[in-house]
């Protein structure tokens, strides 16, 4: 069965600074597809950044990247220049491409406080 | 652009009394859609998903149930409510075909007393 760990309950940062949150997750599938949601304190959750299982470069969207390490089972998520409206919970989530495929599994969430 | 609409947005009922929460998509035919709780600062819990009209699947049993009656419309319902399903519900949608992003609406807060 799928499973997904984000063991960070929360993190504080000063603004402009380099944040890592991490998640490690389980699967017997040999592809699959890991991503990175934000939910704001009002609740919305938007999608962040995504890293297919058979990609070697590690993803980069805006000031957001990923840090993938397959034979760790780890995708950690890299916010860099770090800003006010990053504080927000961030989510791991992981989709199996086969059978379960519809299955998408998310950690418990990582809240971040980003300070002036 | 594709648009996903919640509704209620906050509901306050009964232990006992029956609920049903509604999901529509436009702009956006055939969609995947999903249902997913959360507890208070919890983790997202999926429910149910669906991949095309009048075929829901169940992730997990919640003493509830849902349907897809038409192709952009999603129900989540039950005909009685337990104080455990107090929560977050979140309504998704995805592309599929590749695009494996799920799309969410901005919640159902529901309070059971």
């Amino acid at each position: 069965a799928q499973k997904v760990t984000q063991t960070q309950t929360s993190i504080s940062v000063m603004e402009k600074t380099t944040v890592t949150m991490d998640c490690v997750y389980e699967t017997q599938d040999s592809s699959y597809f890991l991503f990175w949601y934000k939910q704001t304190a009002s609740g919305e959750i938007v999608f962040l950044i995504r890293q297919d299982s058979y990609k070697k470069e590690n993803a980069t969207v805006g000031h957001y990247s990923l840090n993938f390490q397959k034979p760790k089972s780890s995708i950690g998520l890299i916010i860099t220049a770090t800003q006010i409206e990053d504080s927000a919970v961030y989510f791991c989530a992981m989709r199996e491409a086969g059978t379960g495929g519809y299955k998408v599994v998310f950690g418990s969430g990582t809240r971040l406080l980003v300070s002036p | 652009a594709q648009t996903i609409h919640q509704w209620p947005v906050a509901e306050i009922k009964a232990v006992g009394s029956p609920l049903s929460l509604g999901c529509t998509i436009k702009g956006k035919s055939s969609p995947n859609l999903y249902w997913y709780w959360q507890a208070t600062g919890g983790t997202l819990q999926q429910l149910f998903y669906s991949i095309t009209v009048g075929q829901v699947e169940s992730v997990v049993q919640l003493n509830l149930s849902a349907s897809r009656p038409k192709d952009d419309q999603f129900i989540l319902s039950t005909e009685k409510l337990l104080l455990s399903h107090s929560g977050f519900y979140l309504c998704a949608w995805s592309q599929g075909a590749g695009d494996e992003r799920l799309f969410f609406g901005h919640g159902t807060k529901l309070s059971v007393l």
